[in-house]
């Protein structure tokens, strides 16, 4: 199992740019989150889908947009990225549903730099 | 707004000695709280959940308490190890999706 897997590691944009930060999950977890981690501040959930198909606002949705493309995908697309974007963002997964399990299973991370 | 604090400052400590840190939480009442491990460069792990009806909680060298009366939960790792070295987050839960976590504290384990 390779767990969570998220692409790219790394990316640098200039201001007005978009990009699409891709994450997958081999576990078949039903609920996946994006946040964003910044220095001196705990992680910062950007937006979460709690089962395929569904989708909804974190606590700082503001310029982002998601997909959950199937159970496996959920992806996140900065349409016009802004120096303030500038983060690393990492994306999760839990069991969640009936038997409700909160441990969330995180990938390695995307470092972006917005110039 | 909920809020939670663990201590910003580095925690250094010797190796074999036991490492406590701290995580505080105001404006709401967690059904649970769990720790997490990162290491610079990677994602949080997670190591121990504890809910509200548990005191106490161990998983080999780690041991997590949790008072509902003071807001307070306390990991302790004993006899600790220099790769024991990392940034613990701690995350009070209530259930839903929306997960808070601390800033974490820095843990350096010196030899």
């Amino acid at each position: 199992n390779a767990g969570v897997t998220q692409t790219p590691k790394f990316q640098v944009l200039k201001t007005g740019q978009s990009m699409t930060l891709q994450c997958a999950q081999d576990m078949n977890h039903n609920s996946m989150y994006w946040y964003r981690q910044d220095p001196g501040m705990g992680l910062r959930l950007i937006y979460y889908s709690a089962s395929e198909g569904t989708t909804d606002k974190g606590e700082v949705p503001n310029g982002y947009n998601v997909s959950r493309l199937n159970k496996r995908e959920f992806s996140l697309r900065l349409e016009s990225a802004a120096p303030s974007q500038t983060s690393v963002y990492f994306c999760a997964s839990t069991i969640q549903g009936a038997t409700a399990s909160y441990e969330q299973y995180f990938g390695p991370g995307t470092r972006l730099t917005v110039t | 707004s909920q809020k939670i604090e663990q201590n910003s400052e580095a925690l250094n400590i010797q190796e074999g000695k036991t490492a406590t840190l701290t995580c505080n939480y105001t404006n709401y009442s967690p059904a649970y709280l769990q720790w997490y491990r990162q290491d610079p460069g990677r994602g949080p792990v997670f190591l121990l959940l504890i809910r509200e009806n548990e005191k106490e909680k161990r998983k080999e060298r780690l041991k997590v308490t949790f008072d509902t009366t003071l807001k307070q939960s306390l990991f302790h790792i004993t006899a600790s190890q220099p790769a024991d070295s990392a940034t613990y987050l701690c995350a009070p839960g209530t259930g839903g999706f929306k997960t808070i976590f601390g800033a974490g504290t820095r843990l350096f384990v010196k030899a």
